[in-house]
Protein backbone atom coordinates (compact mmCIF):
# COMPACT_ATOMS: atom_id res chain seq x y z
CA UNK A 1 0.00 0.00 0.00
CA UNK A 2 1.32 3.25 -0.72
CA UNK A 3 1.38 5.92 2.08
CA UNK A 4 2.04 9.81 2.52
CA UNK A 5 2.68 11.45 5.12
CA UNK A 6 2.78 15.66 5.60
CA UNK A 7 3.69 16.30 9.02
CA UNK A 8 3.06 19.79 9.04
CA UNK A 9 -1.04 20.80 9.89
CA UNK A 10 -0.29 24.72 9.30
CA UNK A 11 2.89 26.60 8.15
CA UNK A 12 3.25 30.67 8.03
CA UNK A 13 5.10 32.77 6.01
CA UNK A 14 5.94 35.98 5.55
CA UNK A 15 5.04 37.58 2.14
CA UNK A 16 7.81 37.46 -0.61
CA UNK A 17 9.85 34.90 1.37
CA UNK A 18 10.43 30.98 0.43
CA UNK A 19 8.28 28.59 2.16
CA UNK A 20 8.97 24.49 2.48
CA UNK A 21 6.35 22.08 2.96
CA UNK A 22 6.73 18.70 4.08
CA UNK A 23 6.00 15.45 2.61
CA UNK A 24 7.53 11.86 3.50
CA UNK A 25 6.18 8.62 1.32
CA UNK A 26 6.16 5.22 1.15
CA UNK A 27 5.91 2.60 -1.58
CA UNK A 28 6.76 -0.71 -2.99
CA UNK A 29 6.31 0.49 -6.53
CA UNK A 30 9.31 0.29 -8.15
CA UNK A 31 8.05 2.72 -10.56
CA UNK A 32 5.37 5.96 -9.30
CA UNK A 33 4.54 9.64 -9.49
CA UNK A 34 4.58 12.41 -6.76
CA UNK A 35 2.14 15.40 -7.23
CA UNK A 36 1.54 18.74 -5.45
CA UNK A 37 -2.10 20.22 -5.65
CA UNK A 38 -3.03 23.73 -3.95
CA UNK A 39 -6.75 23.41 -2.32
CA UNK A 40 -7.76 27.44 -1.92
CA UNK A 41 -10.61 27.83 0.38
CA UNK A 42 -13.11 27.57 -3.15
CA UNK A 43 -12.53 23.57 -3.03
CA UNK A 44 -10.95 23.10 -6.36
CA UNK A 45 -8.10 21.22 -6.10
CA UNK A 46 -5.31 22.83 -8.60
CA UNK A 47 -2.51 20.59 -9.95
CA UNK A 48 1.05 22.39 -9.08
CA UNK A 49 3.85 20.27 -9.63
CA UNK A 50 4.73 16.16 -11.15
CA UNK A 51 7.81 14.16 -10.10
CA UNK A 52 8.49 10.87 -11.89
CA UNK A 53 10.57 8.38 -9.53
CA UNK A 54 13.40 7.92 -12.46
CA UNK A 55 14.02 11.52 -13.07
CA UNK A 56 16.78 12.30 -12.80
CA UNK A 57 16.33 16.28 -12.01
CA UNK A 58 13.94 17.95 -9.32
CA UNK A 59 10.80 19.10 -10.99
CA UNK A 60 10.61 23.00 -11.34
CA UNK A 61 7.23 25.07 -12.56
CA UNK A 62 7.92 28.79 -11.71
CA UNK A 63 7.97 29.41 -8.58
CA UNK A 64 7.16 25.96 -7.44
CA UNK A 65 9.91 23.54 -7.35
CA UNK A 66 10.17 19.71 -6.05
CA UNK A 67 12.87 18.88 -3.51
CA UNK A 68 12.74 15.20 -4.36
CA UNK A 69 15.32 13.11 -2.19
CA UNK A 70 14.72 9.59 -3.27
CA UNK A 71 16.77 7.58 -0.85
CA UNK A 72 14.87 9.70 1.66
CA UNK A 73 11.85 8.96 0.87
CA UNK A 74 10.96 12.75 0.63
CA UNK A 75 9.12 14.90 -1.62
CA UNK A 76 9.29 18.45 -0.32
CA UNK A 77 7.74 21.32 -2.46
CA UNK A 78 9.86 24.95 -2.24
CA UNK A 79 7.70 27.70 -2.68
CA UNK A 80 9.74 31.00 -3.81
CA UNK A 81 8.96 34.12 -3.30
CA UNK A 82 5.75 34.03 -1.65
CA UNK A 83 2.32 35.86 -2.63
CA UNK A 84 -0.96 36.23 -0.38
CA UNK A 85 -2.38 34.15 -2.89
CA UNK A 86 -0.58 31.11 -1.92
CA UNK A 87 -2.96 30.88 1.27
CA UNK A 88 -4.57 27.18 0.78
CA UNK A 89 -4.34 23.72 1.91
CA UNK A 90 -1.73 21.77 -0.29
CA UNK A 91 -1.78 18.15 -0.74
CA UNK A 92 1.14 15.62 -1.65
CA UNK A 93 -0.24 12.39 -3.68
CA UNK A 94 1.10 9.55 -4.94
CA UNK A 95 0.87 7.44 -7.44
CA UNK A 96 1.94 4.14 -8.27
CA UNK A 97 0.93 0.70 -9.36
CA UNK A 98 -2.22 1.88 -7.77
CA UNK A 99 -5.01 5.15 -7.70
CA UNK A 100 -3.81 8.80 -6.43
CA UNK A 101 -2.88 8.51 -2.51
CA UNK A 102 -3.28 11.85 -0.97
CA UNK A 103 -1.52 13.13 2.53
CA UNK A 104 -4.00 14.88 5.12
CA UNK A 105 -2.61 18.31 3.34
CA UNK A 106 -0.51 21.47 5.55
CA UNK A 107 -2.65 24.83 5.51
CA UNK A 108 -0.53 27.46 4.54
CA UNK A 109 -1.10 31.10 5.64
CA UNK A 110 1.05 34.32 4.12
CA UNK A 111 0.92 37.59 5.91
CA UNK A 112 1.73 40.27 4.53
CA UNK B 1 -10.64 24.63 -22.94
CA UNK B 2 -13.63 24.00 -20.35
CA UNK B 3 -13.10 22.48 -17.44
CA UNK B 4 -14.47 19.99 -15.35
CA UNK B 5 -18.29 20.24 -14.39
CA UNK B 6 -20.29 19.41 -11.51
CA UNK B 7 -23.64 19.80 -9.86
CA UNK B 8 -25.28 20.36 -7.66
CA UNK B 9 -22.35 22.50 -5.64
CA UNK B 10 -23.91 21.76 -2.41
CA UNK B 11 -26.87 19.42 -0.96
CA UNK B 12 -28.37 19.27 2.20
CA UNK B 13 -30.30 16.14 2.91
CA UNK B 14 -31.52 13.78 5.76
CA UNK B 15 -30.05 10.89 7.06
CA UNK B 16 -31.76 7.65 4.84
CA UNK B 17 -32.87 10.04 1.64
CA UNK B 18 -31.05 9.12 -1.44
CA UNK B 19 -28.87 11.77 -3.56
CA UNK B 20 -27.38 11.77 -6.98
CA UNK B 21 -24.20 13.69 -8.06
CA UNK B 22 -23.16 14.78 -11.65
CA UNK B 23 -19.84 15.35 -13.43
CA UNK B 24 -18.90 15.98 -16.65
CA UNK B 25 -15.28 15.96 -17.90
CA UNK B 26 -12.48 17.88 -19.83
CA UNK B 27 -13.28 16.72 -23.15
CA UNK B 28 -11.46 14.05 -25.02
CA UNK B 29 -10.22 12.66 -21.42
CA UNK B 30 -10.73 9.01 -21.04
CA UNK B 31 -10.15 8.34 -17.42
CA UNK B 32 -12.75 9.90 -15.00
CA UNK B 33 -12.51 9.69 -10.57
CA UNK B 34 -14.62 10.01 -7.75
CA UNK B 35 -13.20 11.24 -4.64
CA UNK B 36 -14.32 11.84 -1.43
CA UNK B 37 -13.30 14.47 1.04
CA UNK B 38 -14.04 14.90 4.55
CA UNK B 39 -13.07 17.76 6.39
CA UNK B 40 -9.63 17.89 7.97
CA UNK B 41 -8.61 15.01 5.22
CA UNK B 42 -7.09 14.62 1.72
CA UNK B 43 -9.37 13.46 -1.06
CA UNK B 44 -9.86 9.14 -1.07
CA UNK B 45 -10.86 8.28 -4.22
CA UNK B 46 -14.43 6.04 -4.64
CA UNK B 47 -13.96 4.82 -8.34
CA UNK B 48 -12.22 4.92 -11.28
CA UNK B 49 -13.55 4.37 -14.85
CA UNK B 50 -11.33 4.43 -18.06
CA UNK B 51 -13.97 5.40 -20.76
CA UNK B 52 -17.04 3.39 -19.15
CA UNK B 53 -15.38 0.80 -17.71
CA UNK B 54 -14.03 0.31 -13.91
CA UNK B 55 -10.51 0.10 -13.30
CA UNK B 56 -10.96 0.32 -9.50
CA UNK B 57 -13.70 0.37 -6.95
CA UNK B 58 -12.24 -1.20 -4.10
CA UNK B 59 -12.92 2.04 -1.71
CA UNK B 60 -16.42 2.21 -2.77
CA UNK B 61 -19.25 1.51 0.25
CA UNK B 62 -21.10 -0.54 -2.64
CA UNK B 63 -23.86 -1.36 -0.27
CA UNK B 64 -24.70 2.53 0.13
CA UNK B 65 -22.91 3.73 -3.48
CA UNK B 66 -23.15 3.46 -6.85
CA UNK B 67 -22.11 5.04 -9.98
CA UNK B 68 -22.26 5.13 -13.36
CA UNK B 69 -20.33 6.56 -16.62
CA UNK B 70 -22.26 6.02 -19.61
CA UNK B 71 -20.99 6.15 -22.94
CA UNK B 72 -17.62 7.00 -21.71
CA UNK B 73 -18.50 10.69 -21.21
CA UNK B 74 -20.34 12.14 -18.25
CA UNK B 75 -20.90 10.12 -14.99
CA UNK B 76 -23.15 10.07 -11.84
CA UNK B 77 -22.33 9.19 -8.19
CA UNK B 78 -25.25 8.38 -6.29
CA UNK B 79 -25.89 7.74 -2.31
CA UNK B 80 -28.78 5.73 -1.38
CA UNK B 81 -29.50 6.01 1.70
CA UNK B 82 -27.31 8.49 2.92
CA UNK B 83 -25.99 7.91 6.55
CA UNK B 84 -24.67 11.02 8.28
CA UNK B 85 -20.70 10.25 7.74
CA UNK B 86 -21.43 10.83 4.06
CA UNK B 87 -21.18 14.40 4.78
CA UNK B 88 -18.62 15.29 2.51
CA UNK B 89 -17.07 17.27 -0.39
CA UNK B 90 -17.46 14.58 -3.59
CA UNK B 91 -15.04 16.15 -6.18
CA UNK B 92 -14.88 14.46 -9.83
CA UNK B 93 -11.53 14.35 -11.78
CA UNK B 94 -10.32 13.28 -15.10
CA UNK B 95 -7.61 13.00 -16.52
CA UNK B 96 -6.25 11.77 -20.63
CA UNK B 97 -4.91 8.65 -19.16
CA UNK B 98 -3.93 5.82 -16.84
CA UNK B 99 -0.94 5.10 -15.15
CA UNK B 100 1.71 7.35 -14.17
CA UNK B 101 2.29 10.94 -15.17
CA UNK B 102 -1.14 11.86 -15.94
CA UNK B 103 -2.38 15.26 -14.74
CA UNK B 104 -5.88 14.80 -13.04
CA UNK B 105 -8.13 18.05 -13.09
CA UNK B 106 -10.31 18.52 -10.59
CA UNK B 107 -13.81 20.16 -10.76
CA UNK B 108 -14.75 22.52 -7.93
CA UNK B 109 -16.85 19.38 -6.55
CA UNK B 110 -19.87 18.80 -4.67
CA UNK B 111 -20.77 19.35 -0.81
CA UNK B 112 -22.88 17.24 1.05
CA UNK B 113 -24.41 17.80 4.54
CA UNK B 114 -26.58 14.96 5.82
CA UNK B 115 -28.33 15.91 9.22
Amino acid sequence: AQKITQTQPGMFVQEKEAVTLDCTYDTSDPSYGLFWYKQPSSGEMIFLIYQGSYDQQNATEGRYSLNFQKARKSANLVISASQLGDSAMYFCAIEGNTPLVFGKGTRLSVIA
Amino acid sequence: EAGVAQSPRYKIIEKRQSVAFWCNPISGHATLYWYQQILGQGPKLLIQFQNNGVVDDSQLPKDRFSAERLKGVDSTLKIQPAKLEDSAVYLCASSLGIGTGYEQYFGPGTRLTVT
